[in-house]
């Protein structure tokens, strides 16, 4: 079957700008996750949904950063006003939760630029 | 102290031999762990999972668990170049099967270890 979708793939932006990364889950997976990786740094967690609410916002690094699920499917993350250490690889991923051992599974992540 | 912690290598190991990846992390109440591979370029890609202590083996992959010393590990045997990338260990302070734990789903990353496979 069909595994997480993310677009855009690679998005370059101005500072100050807003961009909006969309996230297509696994069909039938309920938690969805925002994660982001910067150049050489390890995986942080943004954000996680459980259907459409965030039980867990945490890693969100700022209010400049915000996200949504609808429809307990598709989500976009937005980031206002762009600033450069917001260039990171953006992935999402899905799970069963919880129906599973939370087994994540990653979509191929957005590459954020910000000039 | 890091919660997951790894080995950022690069571990070079000659093709045909056993490569040994290995984790350790701080919370003790973790139920859920996780190795991940990541292609240089690519997004990681989930490998093996394992919950209780002991040995769990899925093809030339084995993974580790000793929750008693906080500790994973993941061995490859008959390393092949094909193998080459960075594996992250994660962790899930309370993922349980059949219970769901709102509010603590997210997984906690070691920065990886690049493994080079030698021809």
């Amino acid at each position: 079957g069909a595994g997480v979708s993310q677009s855009p793939s690679n998005k370059v932006t101005e500072k100050g700008k807003d961009v909006e990364l969309r996230c297509d889950p696994i069909s039938g997976h309920t938690a969805l996750y925002w994660y982001r990786q910067s150049l050489g740094q390890g995986l942080e967690f943004l954000i996680y949904f459980q259907g459409n609410s965030a039980p867990d916002k945490s890693g969100l690094p700022s209010d400049r950063f915000s996200a949504e699920r609808t429809g307990g499917s598709v989500s976009t993350l937005t980031i206002q006003r762009t600033q450069q250490e917001d260039s990171a690889v953006y992935l999402c991923a899905s799970s069963r939760v919880p129906r599973s051992y939370n087994e994540q599974f990653f979509g191929p992540g957005t590459r954020l630029t910000v000039l | 102290q890091k919660e997951v912690e790894q080995n950022s290598g690069p571990l070079s190991v000659p093709e045909g031999a056993i490569a040994s990846l290995n984790c350790t992390y701080s919370d003790r109440v973790s139920q859920s762990f996780f190795w991940y591979r990541q292609y240089s370029g690519k997004s990681p890609e989930l490998i093996m999972s394992i919950y209780s202590n002991g040995d769990k083996e899925d093809g030339r992959f084995t993974a580790q668990l000793n929750k008693a010393s906080q500790y994973v590990s993941l061995l490859i045997r008959d390393s092949q170049p094909s193998d080459s990338a960075t594996y992250l260990c994660a962790v899930n302070p309370r993922g349980r099967k059949g219970i769901s734990n709102f509010g603590n789903e997210k997984l906690t990353f070691g920065t990886g270890t690049r493994l080079t496979i030698i021809p």
